[in-house]
Formats: C-alpha cells, structure tokens, sequence
C-alpha cells in the first residue's frame, strides 16, 4: 500500500508570493492534517480536515488555509508569504480506527527568500 | 490537552534498554498517552499508544504509572537506528486526530 505522498518536496518562492501543498492520503484514509515544523517553534498543528470538512484549527493566522476534496486529497495554501514561512510542512493521514494512528508524508520543504 | 514534560536530551548504549520519561501530572480521565519519534529529516513516526494499563508492541513498551501522571517509553534492546526525537503526547480519543507534539526527547543511541 502507498504511503503518504506530498508534493512537491522542495520549493523556493519569495516574499509576497502564494504557495498551494498537495498532500495524497493513504488510500482509505479519510483524515488529513497538517503540520509546520520549524527548528525555532518545532512541530505546530495547522489543520486537520475529514470527509471534506475542516475539523481542527491551529493557532495560525488567516494567511494559511487548507481544503480537502471528494477523494480526500488535501491542499494547503499560504498566502502573502513571509520569511517567518520557511518550514518543513507534514502531512498526515489517519484511518478511522481506536488506534487513531497518523501516517505521516515526508514533507515538502518551503524555503521563502 | 494535557501538557507534557520530557528531557531534552538522553543517550543509551547500543544494545541497551533505553527508558524515555514523561511527565503528564494534569492528564485527564479520558485522555490517552501517545508517543511518536522523528529520525532526521523524516515525518514522525507512531510508536504506541495507551490508556492506562502497559502496552507492548514490536517496537516498543509503554508503561503508565497507576495514578497516570507519567509514564515511560522503553525501546527494549536500542539500535543505532533509533536514535531519533520522541515525541510523548497527550490526547483526548475522538476528539480529531490533532496532535500537540511539544519539544520531545533527542535519543542518541552510541556504539
């Protein structure tokens, strides 16, 4: 079985810019989150969305905002992009089991100049 | 969710048992004990997960002190491949599947 796919792995973009993430779940998992990682701040819940909808909200401004479709591939999106952006942002995908075990994608690493 | 308190940092012996310590003192009831680990530059990875009574799976064993307040991870017989970031985290089941992950401990497993 595919794991957790995110794309794309790496992307520089600059000040101002937007930048939308793909993030592929496992296939029947219905819940996707994501996650900031950052060495100063660590790894910050953004969002978590299930069957189309978002579930859970970090404490992250409007800039950043995220949908989910019909096949439960999810995106993310940051808007005006600052310097403070540069991260590596996770994906993850969970089954709907008592385990509640998240499948975590590599990450796509956001470099803003 | 409840906050949780770990070590910044640990080494163990290869081969060795290593035992990474939580402290979670204002868990709640229905709150569960998580933990997940983070080899560089790789997503977090599930380890094991528990309520109150110990656990044990392939990787590792959790064990919950009765009044709930810490517990402690034990990887039984540590490679060089589990030097990683653990993560110890606590969440409400149910409730999504958001997770606070904190700082965690950084596990260096030497030769």
């Amino acid at each position: 079985k595919a794991g957790v796919t995110q794309t794309p792995r790496y992307l520089i973009k600059t000040r101002g810019q937007q930048v939308t993430l793909s993030c592929s779940p496992i296939s029947g998992h219905r819940s996707v989150s994501w996650y900031q990682q950052t060495p100063g701040q660590g790894l910050q819940f953004l969002f978590e969305y299930f069957s189309e909808t978002q579930r859970n909200k970090g404490n992250f401004p409007g800039r950043f905002s995220g949908r989910q479709f019909s096949n439960s591939r999810s995106e993310m999106n940051v808007s005006t992009l600052e310097l403070g952006d540069s991260a590596l942002y996770l994906c993850a995908s969970t089954l709907e089991t008592s385990r509640s075990e998240q499948f975590f994608g590599p990450g796509t690493r956001l470099t803003v100049l | 969710d409840a906050k949780t308190t770990q070590p910044p940092s640990m080494d163990c012996a290869e081969g060795r048992a290593a035992n990474l310590p939580c402290n979670h003192s204002t868990i709640s009831g229905n709150e569960y004990v998580y933990w997940y680990r983070q080899i560089h530059s790789q997503g977090p990875q599930y380890i094991i997960h528990g309520l109150k009574n110990n656990e044990t799976n392939e990787m590792a064993s959790l064990i919950i002190t009765e009044d709930r307040k810490s517990s402690t991870l034990i990887l039984p017989h540590a490679t060089l491949r589990d030097t990683a970031v653990y993560y110890c985290i606590v969440r409400v089941a149910n409730s999504g599947y958001a997770l606070n992950f904190g700082k965690g401990t950084s596990l260096l497993v030497t030769p």
